[in-house]
């Protein structure tokens, strides 16, 4: 199973910093790599696929970037709502998700 | 609409069965990936099932041999059948769809919340 580790566990920032997270595999996974946003008692929503594809809607503030085993989530000025849980997720082989980064308000 | 709908979770005993299930509409869920995942609570997501088209399944070994996942195209509606629960079967259940067809999901329902206590 390719385990998938976040970090930090915790970010806290303010409105309108930078964020930027870390998602590391146990193997490379190639660019075989998601990024989805959870919010309190939602369903996550996916946000970033192959890496550094954003999905369908997803505002240009959100890049992803990385290969092989490391990859960055950035978040270049948070908004109000960009306050959430970010997992990874990779389908190289089988379908696994980091255990998430929450981003807190400071 | 777009949306997924998931039924049919509550309280169950350990060893019991239960079947959930993810009423699609806005698309239909016959001749695309969807799926099963999991949360239990505080904790991350967990992929459990996959049904992919031309009715193959894929199941995380945590279920597999309990859970069975199928599809009902006439109801666009996919199943979650899980018989011999366990207390670690304790989750919010989500359905997602795979409309690429390469594992990523792209469209969740709210979730279903399954727990499984004596």
């Amino acid at each position: 199973e390719i385990v998938l580790t976040q970090s930090p566990a915790t970010l806290s920032l303010s409105p309108g910093e930078r964020a930027t997270f870390s998602c590391r595999a146990s193997q490379s996974v190639s660019n075989y790599l998601a990024w989805y946003q959870q919010k309190p008692g939602q369903a996550p929503r996916l946000l970033i696929y192959e890496a550094s594809n954003r999905a369908t809607g997803i505002p240009a503030r959100f890049r992803g970037s990385g290969s092989g085993t490391d990859f960055t989530l950035t978040i270049s000025s948070l908004e109000p709502e960009d306050f959430a849980v970010y997992y990874c997720q990779q389908r190289r082989k089988w379908v696994t998700f980091g255990g998430g980064t929450k981003v807190e308000i400071k | 609409e777009v949306q997924l709908v998931e039924t049919g979770g509550g309280l169950i005993q350990p060893g019991g069965s239960l079947r959930l299930s993810c009423a699609a509409s806005g698309f239909t869920v016959s001749n695309i990936y969807m799926a099963w995942v999991r949360q239990a609570p505080g904790k991350g997501l967990e992929c459990v099932s996959v049904l992919y088209t031309g009715e193959t399944t894929h199941y995380a070994d945590s279920v597999k041999g309990r859970f069975t996942i199928s599809r009902d195209s006439s109801k666009n509606t996919l199943y979650l059948q899980m018989n011999s629960l366990r207390a670690e079967d304790t989750a919010v259940y989500y359905c997602a769809r795979d409309l690429s067809g390469i594992w990523y999901f792209d469209l969740w329902g709210r979730g279903t919340l399954v727990t499984v206590s004596s």
